[in-house]
């Protein structure tokens, strides 16, 4: 069975600092794609990042950048120079399987500190 | 972003009434969905609808009756619902259906629905 896991329920960055964001996934399906959500107070999902299990590099968007790392399993978000407007719901997500729907991770809940 | 939208954006409403949530895309996508979001849960997909003919039904409960009849919109009816069934529900849009490509969902902005 696919399983998305995000093992931090809320963290804290000081304003114009890094943080990353953990997330671990569980797959048998050799080809999957990884994403990553963000949801403000508002809650509306907003799409940041995606990664292919197939590509070679880590994929970057603007400040977002995502650690991928194969053998662990794991598509960590990297969230440079940290900004007021990025306090929301940050949401990891597995899409493969046999429909090739998206499963969501609980989320991890980022409060940027002024 | 109005790619996705979703009317209407809260909800209140009795056990006994029907009503119906409408989502709309602006994008040009042949695929829509209905996610749930309950607190504290991760979002559950209730629906797909790919090319206006449903391919997904998670097991939701027959309160819940979705109509597609266009690829640019995608309704949830609701009726006789439980105070469990409040949540924010959410819709989404990709350009491929979910086995074709690795295409984005992108989301609309939900609909806060309260059943007293």
């Amino acid at each position: 069975a696919q399983k998305i896991t995000q093992t931090q329920p809320g963290m804290f960055v000081q304003e114009k600092e890094a943080v990353t964001l953990d997330c671990t996934y569980d797959t048998s399906d050799p080809s999957y794609g990884l994403f990553w959500y963000k949801q403000p107070s508002s809650g509306e999902m907003i799409f940041l990042i995606y990664q292919g299990s197939y590509d070679q590099q880590n994929a970057t968007e603007g400040r977002y950048s995502l650690n991928f790392q194969k053998a662990r399993k794991s598509a960590n978000l990297v969230i440079s120079a940290s900004q007021l407007g990025d306090s929301a719901m940050y949401f990891c997500a597995m899409r493969g399987g046999s429909q090739g729907n998206l499963i969501f991770g609980k989320g991890t809940k980022l409060s940027v500190k002024p | 972003e109005t790619g996705v939208t979703q009317t209407p954006r809260h909800l209140v409403m009795g056990m006994t009434n029907k009503k119906s949530l409408k989502c709309e895309q602006h994008l040009g996508h042949n695929a829509m969905y209905w996610y749930k979001q309950s607190a504290k849960k991760p979002l559950e997909l209730m629906f797909v609808y790919s090319l206006e003919e449903r391919v997904e039904n998670n097991s939701v409960p027959s309160r819940f009756s979705p109509e597609c009849p266009n690829s640019s919109h995608l309704f949830l009816h609701l009726h006789t619902l439980q105070p469990e069934d409040s949540a924010l529900y959410l819709c989404a849009s990709s350009l491929s259906p979910p086995l074709v490509g690795a295409d984005t969902q992108y989301f609309g902005p939900g609909t806060r629905l309260t059943v007293l």
